[in-house]
C-alpha cells in the first residue's frame, strides 16, 4: 500500500506564482524525499529532509516536515513553465527502501 | 557517466510470453531496485537488491523474478506475462547509506504492454 498521499492530485498555476504540494504518510520515518518526474521520463531526486529537521531549502525549493502530523510540504517559488511535472514524496526508514506517494501533477502556464 | 540505463525502452508481449528487462548502473552503487508505475499511482517496489548477491521482495513481487548478475546489473524477468503487468518499469540504484538516508537514481523506464 502507498505510504504517502499527495495533495492536491493536480495543480495549475501561472508562471511566477508559488506552488505548494502536501504529503501525508502513515508510519515513522528516518527521512522524507521529494522527486520530480517529467512526462515520459524517470524520477529525479530534488531534496531530502531528515526526521529531526523541520525545514530545508534548495534554490527555489522549500520543504517542511512535521513529524507530529506525519506530513510534509514542498513549496516551489517563482514557478517557471519548466517546472511542469509530477512531484512525488517518498519516505525512507532504516532500510534502503523508499515508499512513494501517488504524486501531484503540476502544470505551470506561461 | 551514463547513470542508470534500461533496455528495451518499449516492448509489446502477448499473454504468456516471457521476457527480461535489463538494467545497468555505472555509479558503483550497492543497492538496486525495480519499480512499476501505473496510471495515477506512484511507484510500487517489485524487488530490490541491497547489495551484490542479495535480493528481496518488495510490495508487488508476484509474477516476477530478479537476478543481481553483478554489482552493475540487475535484471527483471516476467516468466509468463499477463495483461495486469502492463505498466512502465523503472530501475533505480543508490548508495547503501547507514540509516537509509540515500537518494535513488532512476533509469528512463521501459514501457511494457501485454496483450
Amino acid at each position: 500500500s502507498q505510504q504517502g498521499e499527495e495533495d492536491p492530485q493536480a495543480l495549475s498555476i501561472q508562471e511566477g506564482e508559488n506552488a505548494t504540494m502536501n504529503c501525508s504518510y502513515k508510519t515513522s520515518i528516518n527521512n522524507l524525499q521529494w522527486y520530480r518526474q517529467n512526462s515520459g521520463r524517470g524520477l529525479v531526486h530534488l531534496i531530502l529532509i531528515r526526521s529531526n529537521e523541520r525545514e530545508k531549502h534548495s534554490g527555489r525549493l522549500r520543504v517542511t516536515l512535521d513529524t507530529s502530523k506525519k506530513s510534509s510540504s514542498l513549496l516551489i517559488t517563482a514557478s517557471r513553465a519548466a517546472d511542469t511535472a509530477s512531484y512525488f514524496c517518498a519516505t525512507g526508514g532504516a532500510t534502503n527502501k523508499l515508499i512513494f506517494g501517488t504524486g501531484t501533477l503540476l502544470a505551470v502556464q506561461p | 557517466n551514463a547513470g542508470v540505463t534500461q533496455t528495451p525502452k518499449f516492448q509489446v508481449l502477448k499473454t504468456g510470453q516471457s521476457m527480461t528487462l535489463q538494467c545497468a548502473q555505472d555509479m558503483n552503487h550497492n543497492s538496486m531496485y525495480w519499480y512499476r508505475q501505473d496510471p495515477g499511482m506512484g511507484l510500487r517496489l517489485i524487488y530490490y537488491s541491497a547489495s551484490e548477491g542479495t535480493t528481496d521482495k518488495g510490495e508487488v513481487p508476484n509474477g516476477y523474478n530478479v537476478s543481481r548478475l553483478n554489482k552493475r546489473e540487475f535484471s527483471l524477468r516476467l516468466e509468463s506475462a499477463a495483461p495486469s503487468q502492463t505498466s512502465v518499469y523503472f530501475c533505480a540504484s543508490s548508495e547503501r547509506v547507514i540509516g537509509g538516508y540515500n537518494e535513488q537514481f532512476f533509469g528512463p523506464g521501459t514501457r511494457l504492454t501485454v496483450l
